[in-house]
């Protein structure tokens, strides 16, 4: 696609359920990088995933947080009995290697009521 | 594992006047340096990126940044800002072969 994509743009939810967010890379990345912005935390690295090699997770916070990478391409978050501090946006990323700069989706905006 | 510390975390200038948002990282092999803006509304978006060469660096929008190794530093500047500047910008850091690491972001307020 012309560039990465990422779906709901907004999901509000209610406190305990489950949610997953999606992220569609841009053609033939093979780097998908996920983020969690909130007012004055910037940009918290969640997951890292770079082509077959096991995924670095070691931004997510809790458990409760969990990612996949089908086929090399569309990645989906999943946040599992979700809190009111869950309360960001999403921001997932791409790149064509290692190392190189990320491309950014939109976000998605997710609020927990 | 890599850090990023950015000094400012609000900026107000007016018109016309000279920025500079101070970067420094912490990691001691060789990095890719990244400055991001991210503008009203907008998603985020490379502004200038180093990665090797020469350490001063020109961007887009008139932005410039110079990596100072000794330092550890990326800073970023801009001799004449203008009220179009106002945006967050996030510098970010990433060893090679691993994953991108941003800091926490500087929101500049340009005043007309």
């Amino acid at each position: 696609g012309a560039g990465v994509s990422q779906s709901p743009s907004n999901k509000v939810t209610e406190k305990g359920k489950d949610v997953e967010l999606r992220c569609d890379p841009i053609s033939g990345h093979t780097a998908l990088y996920w983020y969690r912005q909130s007012l004055g935390q910037g940009l918290e690295f969640l997951i890292y995933f770079q082509g077959n090699s096991a995924p670095d997770k070691s931004g997510l916070p809790s458990d409760r947080f969990s990612a996949e990478r089908t086929g090399g391409s569309v990645s989906t978050l999943t946040i599992q009995r979700t809190q009111q501090e869950d309360s960001a946006v999403y921001l997932c990323a791409s790149s064509s290697q290692q190392g190189t700069e990320a491309f950014f989706g939109q976000g998605t905006r997710l609020t927990v009521v | 594992a890599q850090s990023v510390s950015q000094h400012n975390h609000h900026v107000i200038l007016s018109e016309a006047a000279s920025l500079e948002l101070g970067c420094n990282y912490s990691y001691g092999g060789t990095v890719n340096l990244f400055w991001y803006v991210q503008y009203p509304g907008q998603h985020l978006q490379l502004l200038l990126k180093y990665f090797s060469g020469d350490p001063l660096v020109k961007g887009i929008k008139g932005f410039e940044a110079e990596f100072i190794k000794s330092k550890f530093s990326f800073n970023l500047r801009k001799p004449s800002v203008q009220w179009s500047d106002t945006a967050e910008y996030f510098c970010a850091v990433n060893a090679r072969g691993d994953k991108i690491i941003f800091g926490k972001g500087t929101r500049l307020h340009i005043l007309p």
